[in-house]
């Protein structure tokens, strides 16, 4: 257990709709990654946050969003869903916003979308 | 932008020595070369990280040579349970920089 919880574990959702995924990091982290994994594009980074500000943008779509609350927990928002957004979606923590703090990554929330 | 590949799969047996080498002919002069263990349905878990020359610790060890243009990820023994798809993940050195998995290499451990 890395002490990383996504919620929820699976959703499945129809084209066009909108979901939001949480995730709490690790007591103690102030950082947060969201990244994509799919079959066709493997684990893709998508976007970082630290101690609420956005710190580095990756492959993320215009229809994809993501916020970090201040009890540091983070959402990220898609909408306008296509077949092509099923995939498993990842959040990781790091205590610190350097590539050198070790990212801790939750078990994942797989998107389903029909 | 770092572009990251590795072999997409790769044999061995128990007790042998594994080399899984990452290749980043991109990476920018601050980023850090990360090595990551994935089951299927987990999420990634890290295993070792580095900057350049060699890092050890318990379960791995890191080559990067003096141009760091790629990286070679050393698992010593293996068991039946090191069975899994390795990443690299290069990049973050900078405020705003990406961060870029490799494909990944999937590692099959025979008995």
């Amino acid at each position: 257990d890395s002490g990383v919880t996504q919620t929820p574990k699976h959703l499945i959702t129809a084209t066009g709709q909108r979901v939001t995924l949480r995730c709490s990091p690790r007591s103690g982290d102030l950082s947060v990654y969201w990244y994509q994994q799919s079959l066709d594009q493997g684990l893709q980074f998508l976007i970082q946050y630290y101690n609420g500000e956005e710190r580095a943008k990756g492959n993320i779509l215009e229809r994809f969003s993501a916020q970090q609350f201040p009890d540091l927990h983070s959402e990220l928002n898609l909408s306008s869903l296509e077949l092509g957004d099923s995939a498993l979606y990842f959040c990781a923590s790091s205590v610190e916003q350097g590539p050198s703090y070790e990212q801790y990554f939750g078990p994942g929330t797989r998107l389903t979308v029909t | 932008l770092a572009k990251t590949t590795q072999p997409i799969s790769m044999d061995s047996y128990e007790g042998q020595e594994v080399n899984i080498t990452c290749s980043h002919n991109n990476i920018a002069t601050n980023d850090y070369i990360t090595w990551y263990q994935q089951f299927p349905s987990q999420g990634p878990r890290f295993i070792i990280q580095g900057y350049k020359t060699k890092v050890t610790n318990e379960v791995a060890s890191l080559f990067i040579p003096a141009d760091r243009k790629s990286s070679t990820l050393s698992l010593p023994r293996v068991s039946l349970s090191d069975t899994a798809v390795y990443y690299c993940l290069v990049g973050g050195g900078n405020a705003g920089n990406m961060l870029t998995f490799g494909g990944g290499t999937r590692l099959m451990v025979k008995p």
